[in-house]
């Protein structure tokens, strides 16, 4: 069975701080693995990684994919009250050409002030 | 440009009741995705449409069932509801078919199942 891991389940920092977002999977037919944002209800898109070592930036948040180990990381530095959310990964998988996305359970990020 | 549109937002049902959501993709998207989203288990894929037809599903009970419109509009129908299935539902649109890296997710319709 598919299955992607996420870790830690939820993390409290203070804001400034730097946090590292863990996504480890077990899949079949790997595409691409995925980084989304839910703040209130519509998670929002951040990274699709597809090759191994390449680190994807975006301002302050980046990733990383390890095809070899089966694991990604997201990493946010000088965080902000603002980027307090669920984080999201979801590995897509292809099947006779059908695609979906397998989604892990997300870490809950909480910045104090 | 007008994003993912899902209706009702939020609903209240009994158990043996039947419910459908629909969902407005962004224009000129015509994959629709439907997931179920529960504390427990994360978001779950349902089931994909593209150009009226479904294309992949995941694994629902058969009492799951949704279409696509000609307009790529899509619903999704919930018949004999359980307590279970209270959660969110969220619909993405993308373009086209295997853009996951493309996906626009609406905010949602809350049910929940009394």
């Amino acid at each position: 069975e598919d299955k992607v891991v996420q870790s830690p389940l939820s993390l409290v920092v203070h804001e400034g701080d730097t946090v590292t977002l863990n996504c480890s999977y077990e899949v079949t037919n790997f595409r691409s693995l995925l980084w989304y944002k839910q703040e209130k209800k519509a998670p929002t898109f951040l990274f699709m990684l597809t090759s191994s070592g390449i680190e994807k930036k975006s301002g302050r948040l980046s990733s990383i994919l390890d095809k070899k180990e089966l694991f990604s990381i997201l990493n946010i530095t000088a965080t902000q009250t603002g980027d307090s959310a669920i984080y999201l990964c979801a590995v897509s998988l292809t099947n006779f050409g059908n695609e979906k996305l397998t989604f892990g359970t997300g870490t809950r990020l909480t910045i104090i002030p | 440009k007008a994003g993912v549109t899902q209706t009702p937002r939020y609903l209240i049902k009994t158990r043996g009741q039947q419910v459908t959501l629909s969902c407005s993709p962004i224009s000129g998207h015509r994959s629709v995705s439907w997931y179920q989203q529960t504390p427990g288990q994360g978001l779950q894929f349902l089931f994909e449409y593209f150009s009226e037809t479904q294309r992949n599903k995941g694994n629902f009970p058969g009492r799951f069932s949704g279409r696509q419109f000609s307009n790529s509009r899509s619903e999704m129908n919930v018949s004999t509801l359980e307590l279970g299935d209270s959660a969110l539902y969220l619909c993405a649109s993308s373009l086209l078919r295997g853009r996951t890296g493309e996906l626009f997710f609406g905010e949602g319709s809350r049910l929940t199942v009394l």
